[in-house]
């Protein structure tokens, strides 16, 4: 079945600089890669999805990359704020449902 | 649409005794999926439906855990008997044909001692 690998599991800026995580999958039958926010004593709320069939995806402070080839998708967020500290999760899935990502702590230093 | 929908937000239980974990998917979602959440393996799936029915529970942990979904607004969880390590969060998420975007509730957090 699928693997998803992230790192770092921690991950700490300064706040205005930016952010990568990084994700890699086993199944190269997956083609839908979402990334989810998960805030302290909340669950895990979506916030940015690629499909296999598009390279790159932005939206406002966020982008997403994807190298199927690799089988690798990371996420970038730039300009970071206190509010963007969370757990950050990747996911990857085929036919199947989303198989996750352990998860990065983000941490942002004001 | 009010989200996905989980009760109770938090539950604590002694060893042994019977938990039931309840979740109200999304109206107009067909699949339903159970997760549970810890630090050490983070988001596990547990079972997951389509269209009520189960397809895949292999990931449940053991015969102690049970669950159901009697029509397209309800699911339960069931522990029975419940142990410490059963300790964890418990999500339920909602979507539309199964591997699109996949909507979480705000989970239950389920204390055994």
């Amino acid at each position: 079945g699928e693997n998803v690998e992230q790192h770092p599991s921690t991950l700490s800026v300064q706040e205005g600089d930016s952010a990568v995580i990084k994700c890699t999958y086993s199944d190269s039958a997956s083609n839908y890669f979402p990334w989810y926010k998960q805030e302290l004593g909340k669950g895990p709320q979506l916030i940015i999805d690629i499909r296999s069939n598009v390279g790159e995806k932005k939206d406002q402070r966020i982008a997403v990359t994807l190298n199927k080839t690799a089988k690798h998708f990371s996420l970038h967020i730039t300009e970071t704020q206190p509010e963007d500290s969370a757990v950050y999760f990747c996911a990857a899935s085929g036919n199947t449902p989303l198989v996750f990502g352990k998860g990065t702590r983000l941490s942002v230093i004001a | 649409d009010a989200g996905v929908i989980q009760s109770p937000r938090h539950e604590v239980t002694e060893m042994g005794q019977e938990v039931t974990l309840r979740c109200k998917p999304i109206s107009g979602h067909d699949y339903l999926f159970w997760y549970r959440q810890t630090m050490m393996r983070g988001l596990e799936l547990l079972i997951y439906f389509n269209n009520n029915v189960p397809i895949d529970d292999s990931g449940m942990p053991e015969d102690r855990f049970s669950a159901k979904m009697p029509n397209a607004s309800f699911s339960t969880l069931k522990i029975q008997p419940s142990e410490p390590r059963d300790s964890a969060v418990y999500f339920c998420a909602s979507s539309l044909k199964g591997t699109a975007k996949a909507f979480f509730g705000q989970g239950t957090r389920l204390t055994v001692v």
